[in-house]
């Protein structure tokens, strides 16, 4: 049974880093890539970067000088981390199982509040 | 960045009736080497997380009611669901996963009338 979940402070102050974990289970990180995808409160999706199951990753354009995202394949975990948040980065934030049939599989998602 | 615009914003219907969500992208999502649309169809209701119905235009995700029917080529898709059911009332969106970064259209939400 293929499962994702996220987890990670809810709270952070504006300009520190957020931290995100997704562990996974019901399939393996060497054969399935991982994406992150957050969520404003009442807007649309937003895709953030990937982890291929290779170890490459892709990240949105508009993120990349911000954001890295890693892996631990023993862990079974996918790891993100952004800098200099600001308040327009609270939402809801997933991690999503990537294959031919895109975000197939989604983590419950973890809320993130950008505030002092 | 593909844009993807969808249409309408709100769409307020009946039990029973058929609905049409449109989905344009600023450019073609059509493979020329495997001849497939990278656009993939989402609901999503309040507090879950999205789940996929539709991808590559018109293959129905595994356990999706044949209602929900996606079609379309190139830049124009369209998501119908055919005789609406309570449960189907949500926000709908549509992704482009033809190129980075992927890209969704803004929404739209199914309410009952």
């Amino acid at each position: 049974q293929v499962q994702l979940k996220e987890s990670g402070p809810g709270l952070v102050q504006p300009s520190e880093t957020l931290s995100l974990t997704c562990t996974v289970s019901g399939f393996s990180l060497t054969s399935y890539s991982v994406s992150w995808v957050r969520q404003p409160s009442g807007k649309g999706p937003e895709w953030m970067g990937r982890m291929w199951y290779d170890g490459d990753t892709a990240y949105n354009s508009a993120l990349k000088s911000r954001l890295s995202i890693s892996r631990d394949t023993s862990k079974n975990q996918v790891f993100l981390k952004m800098n200099s948040l600001q308040t327009d980065d609270t939402g809801t934030y997933y991690c999503t199982r990537d294959s031919y049939n895109p975000f197939a599989y989604w983590g419950q998602g973890t809320l993130v509040t950008v505030s002092s | 960045d593909i844009v993807m615009t969808q249409s309408p914003f709100s769409l307020a219907v009946s039990e029973g009736e058929m609905v049409t969500i449109n989905c344009k992208s600023s450019q073609s999502l059509l493979s020329s080497g495997n001849q497939k649309n990278y656009l993939a169809w989402y609901q999503q209701k309040p507090g879950q997380s999205p789940k996929l119905l539709i991808y590559y235009a018109s293959t129905r995700q595994s356990g999706v009611p044949d209602r929900f029917i996606g079609s379309g080529s190139g830049t124009d898709f369209t998501l119908t669901i055919s005789d609406v059911q309570a449960e189907d009332l949500a926000d709908y969106y549509c992704l482009q996963h033809y190129s980075y970064p992927y890209t969704f259209g803004a929404g739209t939400k199914l309410e009952l009338k």
